[in-house]
């Protein structure tokens, strides 16, 4: 399995609260991902990294900043959470060098619940 | 926009028998990648099978096979001699050849397997 964590696994906050959620990878890959999963919508991509400082937005990405200073951190902040940003987040990495090595594998995931 | 479809919510299977879930993409690109994912009770993302659509043989990984027919854009997902282990969420999921290799997934099928 990819070593890749993700923290908090759970987390309860209140509406209006900044939240940072993590995602470390020990495989040196090249490209980091944010999704968030929720019932009837599958997976949706709300940030991506393709290397140090280099990020872009992904279909969700209202609400969401992102910042990568080390490879092998990648860091999702809401900014001021909202009760609609209830979800399943979760990081993917891949090596990024064409081909079949774009695979992405996913971390165990983090629930987030905004009351 | 590439768009990922998955007709059917929910499936179930006899353990011991064969299924096949379904799995369509739009898209006007010729060189991409199909991948199917299983998301058990446990929430993590485990990549079954991945495909390259420029290869006309189909992927199989022991249990699972696909049915790619790249002119009617389908992917399908075939498991043999279902297991209990295998009832849980699979996902049909696109990426792009090239640039970002951002995933589009499918809003997924529930599988379940009957003992």
């Amino acid at each position: 399995d990819a070593g890749i964590t993700q923290s908090p696994r759970h987390k309860v906050t209140e509406t209006g609260t900044p939240v940072t959620l993590r995602c470390h990878q020990t495989e040196n890959h090249r490209y980091m991902y944010w999704y968030r999963q929720d019932p009837g919508h599958g997976l949706r991509l709300i940030h991506y990294s393709y290397g140090v400082k280099d990020t872009d937005k992904g279909e969700v990405s209202d609400g969401y900043s992102v910042s990568r200073s080390k490879t092998e951190d990648f860091l999702l902040t809401l900014e001021s959470a909202t009760s609609s940003q209830t979800s399943v987040y979760f990081c993917a990495i891949s090596e990024g060098r064409g081909g079949l090595s774009g695979t992405q594998y996913f971390g165990p995931g983090t629930r987030l619940l905004v009351l | 926009a590439q768009t990922v479809t998955q007709s059917q919510p929910e499936m179930s299977v006899q353990e011991a028998e064969t299924v096949t879930l379904s799995c369509t993409y739009d898209t006007s690109e010729s060189d991409y990648y199909l991948f199917w994912y299983k998301q058990p009770p446990s929430r993590q993302m485990i990549l079954v099978i991945r495909q390259e659509a420029y290869k006309q043989q189909n992927a199989t990984e022991n249990r699972f096979s696909v049915n790619f027919q790249k002119a009617a854009k389908s992917f399908s997902l075939k498991i043999s001699d279902s297991q209990l282990g295998d009832a849980a969420m699979y996902f049909c999921a696109y990426m792009t050849q090239g640039g970002s290799e951002k995933l589009v997934f499918g809003k997924g099928t529930k599988l379940t397997v009957n003992p």
